[in-house]
């Protein structure tokens, strides 16, 4: 059975003091893993898709990478407004629809 | 504009009854999906669907049902047989089975 666990469940940061959001995952063939941001009573907003360990993407403060056993979200110098929940998911080999969920890293980031 | 709505945003109901809430998309994609999300899980796939008039069960499907008449619409009923209704769900959809794009969620409550 595939499995995601993200580490911290909540995460309290300064304006500007960075960290990292992890992903652990278990998966009989990784096919991708994503990663999403949630804000309060909202729809998970897309962020990236890894294929292949070694892979990184950013975006803004907000950089994406992968190994064969975990992905991390690196923040730097967050600010307020990168304040929400982070999701990570991740597709297996052979399940073109199906996504396994993580339950979610609660980012908040203060003056 | 292209993207996914659902309706209504919040919906309460009387135990016992049926239940359908709406999701339409207009990005063109060929998958929908239903997840559900309650307070300290990640996302439950309920049912899905990869081509209009198909869908498959996710895994939640008991007590819920679907149809896939058209290319944008997605509907999902909630039953009576459904023992613990209240949550929020979670409409997506995607092009290529890789990243799926989330509406912005309907919270239904059943007393």
């Amino acid at each position: 059975e595939d499995q995601v666990t993200q580490s911290p469940e909540a995460l309290r940061l300064q304006e500007g003091e960075s960290s990292s959001l992890n992903c652990s995952y278990t998966v009989s063939g990784l096919r991708g893993l994503f990663w999403y941001r949630q804000d309060p009573g909202k729809g998970p907003e897309f962020l990236f898709t890894l294929y292949s360990a070694g892979e990184e993407k950013e975006k803004e403060r907000l950089k994406a990478t992968l190994t064969k056993k975990e992905s991390f979200l690196h923040i730097t110098a967050p600010k307020p407004e990168d304040s929400a929940t982070y999701l990570c998911a991740v597709q297996a080999s052979g399940t073109a629809s199906k996504l396994t969920f993580g339950t979610g890293t609660r980012l908040q980031v203060t003056l | 504009d292209g993207g996914i709505t659902q309706s209504p945003k919040y919906l309460f109901r009387k135990e016992g009854q049926n239940v359908t809430l709406s999701c339409e998309q207009n990005l063109n994609h060929d998958a929908m999906y239903w997840y559900r999300q309650d307070p300290g899980q990640g996302l439950r796939l309920i049912y899905y669907s990869q081509i209009v008039n198909d869908f498959q069960k996710g895994d939640i499907a008991e007590g819920y049902s679907v149809s896939r008449e058209k290319k944008e619409s997605f509907p999902l009923t909630v039953t009576s047989a459904q023992k613990n209704p209240t949550a929020f769900y979670l409409c997506a959809s995607s092009r290529d089975s890789y990243e799926q794009y989330f509406g912005p969620g309907t919270r239904l409550t059943v007393t």
